[in-house]
């Protein structure tokens, strides 16, 4: 089974810095997605950005950045710029290729607040 | 708006008492899930539905069932409502396109056990 691991449960950062959320995880599988979910206070769950494994480069998504390390199993998520906006619980996620009916195996989640 | 729509948004339930959550996709998604949130632990998967017609276990199925009634509709019963099941719930629905399931989530359901 995948386990994904969030090891900061809280963030702050000053509006206008970059930030970086940590995460890692542990599969046996090849094949999978990642992903950085954003949920505000208002509960709804969006999507940040995603990366495929077997793609090297690494997601962008306009402020927000992957570094993206296979072999250390590590997915961290970089915003720059930060925003009032940003302000949120943000959840790593995996989902395995193999048989898996797209579930997804979530991370703790991180609490991000950003100051004015 | 085309999504997942969750009923209800809240509700409040004595231990012992048993409720369902109703969940629907205007979407023509194949697979449904139910998922719980709980502080510190992130979404865990309950059931899910790779398709109509079936269903099968996730990770957290206990005190739960789950009824695959068309394709639309994916709903989730608590039979004997316990305060361990306290939680916001959400259902997703997506579909498969080159591998990749691209999700869409409902707005949650938070359910108080007193």
């Amino acid at each position: 089974a995948q386990t994904v691991t969030q090891s900061q449960p809280e963030m702050s950062v000053q509006e206008a810095e970059t930030v970086t959320l940590s995460c890692t995880y542990d599969t046996s599988e090849n094949n999978y997605y990642l992903f950085w979910y954003k949920q505000p206070p208002s509960r709804q769950m969006i999507l940040v950005i995603r990366q495929e494994a077997y793609k090297q480069q690494n997601a962008t998504e306009n402020r927000f950045s992957v570094n993206f390390q296979k072999a250390a199993k590590s997915f961290s998520l970089k915003i720059s710029d930060s925003q009032l906006g940003d302000t949120a619980m943000y959840f790593c996620a995996f989902m395995s290729l193999a048989r898996s009916y797209g579930k997804l195996t979530f991370g703790q989640g991180t609490i991000l607040t950003v100051h004015p | 708006n085309a999504g997942v729509t969750q009923t209800p948004k809240f509700q409040v339930l004595k231990t012992g008492q048993s409720m369902t959550l109703q969940c629907a996709q205007d979407m023509n998604h194949n697979s449904m899930y139910w998922y719980r949130q709980d502080p510190g632990m992130g979404l865990r998967l309950i059931y899910y539905s790779a398709s109509e017609g079936t269903t099968d276990k996730g990770e957290v199925p206990n005190g739960y069932n789950v009824s695959r009634l068309n394709k639309r509709e994916f709903s989730l019963r608590l039979e004997s409502a316990a305060p361990s099941q306290t939680s916001v719930y959400f259902c997703a629905s997506s579909e498969a396109v080159g591998g990749y399931y691209g999700y869409t989530f409902g707005s949650g359901t938070r359910l108080t056990v007193v």
